[in-house]
């Protein structure tokens, strides 16, 4: 059971350039998120999913793109990548809405320079 | 915006005391807390949920809540280096999907 399951864990990019980040679960929980945290700065939400195929942005939306074609995996796009996006990010998952997020991936450190 | 608010620190204890850890809150329509523990370079990790006013115990933890006053803080008695670490709080509205961080309190327990 390997839980939330993050790639890469280091990045680095250059101004301009499109990646995407990549977040699978394993245990079967409809509800996901992606969280980007800055120095020093709490978690701030990126996107979230309550299901396969149903998206929403969160307080910190642009720049970034989701997609959640199968319940296991949801995707974080970053196009045009900018110094801002300069950030680890996390991945979520919560077993229901009211809970909760208690299982993180190990997160992705991304130097966009 | 609804914000979480939490002392930056460091908060320096010695070793076997307690420290307390607080946090306050703006959205009055919030219905969960809950306390993640942070290691440097490492992804959050739950430590403690608490939904109802009072004191909710586990371990060496204590949790506190009072909504009228919108405060939540974390109690951790006998205090040890390992627990060194950043404590965020966070909250969920009864309407929400997400959470809503703190920035964070830095813990440091001095032998």
């Amino acid at each position: 059971n390997a839980g939330v399951t993050q790639t890469p864990k280091f990045r680095i990019l250059k101004i301009g350039q499109s990646m995407t980040l990549q977040c699978t679960q394993d245990m079967n929980h409809n509800y996901m998120y992606w969280y980007r945290q800055d120095p020093g700065m709490g978690l701030k939400l990126i996107y979230y999913s309550v299901g396969a195929g149903i998206t929403d942005k969160g307080e910190v939306p642009n720049g970034y793109n989701v997609s959640r074609s199968t319940t296991e995996d949801f995707p974080l796009r970053l196009e045009l990548a900018a110094p801002s996006q300069t950030s680890v990010y996390f991945c979520a998952s919560n077993v229901d809405r009211s809970g909760p997020e208690a299982f993180f991936g190990q997160g992705t450190r991304l130097t966009v320079v | 915006q609804k914000e979480v608010e939490q002392n930056s620190g460091p908060l320096s204890v010695p070793e076997g005391a307690i420290a307390s850890l607080n946090c306050t809150y703006s959205d009055r329509g919030s219905q969960s807390f809950f306390w993640y523990r942070q290691y440097s370079g490492k992804s959050p990790e739950l430590i403690m949920s608490i939904y109802s006013n009072g004191d909710k115990e586990d371990g060496r933890f204590t949790a506190q809540l009072n909504k009228a006053s919108q405060y939540v803080s974390l109690l951790i008695r006998d205090s040890q280096p390992s627990d060194s670490a950043t404590y965020l709080c966070a909250v969920k509205a009864n309407s929400g999907y997400a959470l809503n961080f703190g920035k964070g309190t830095s813990l440091l327990v001095t032998p």
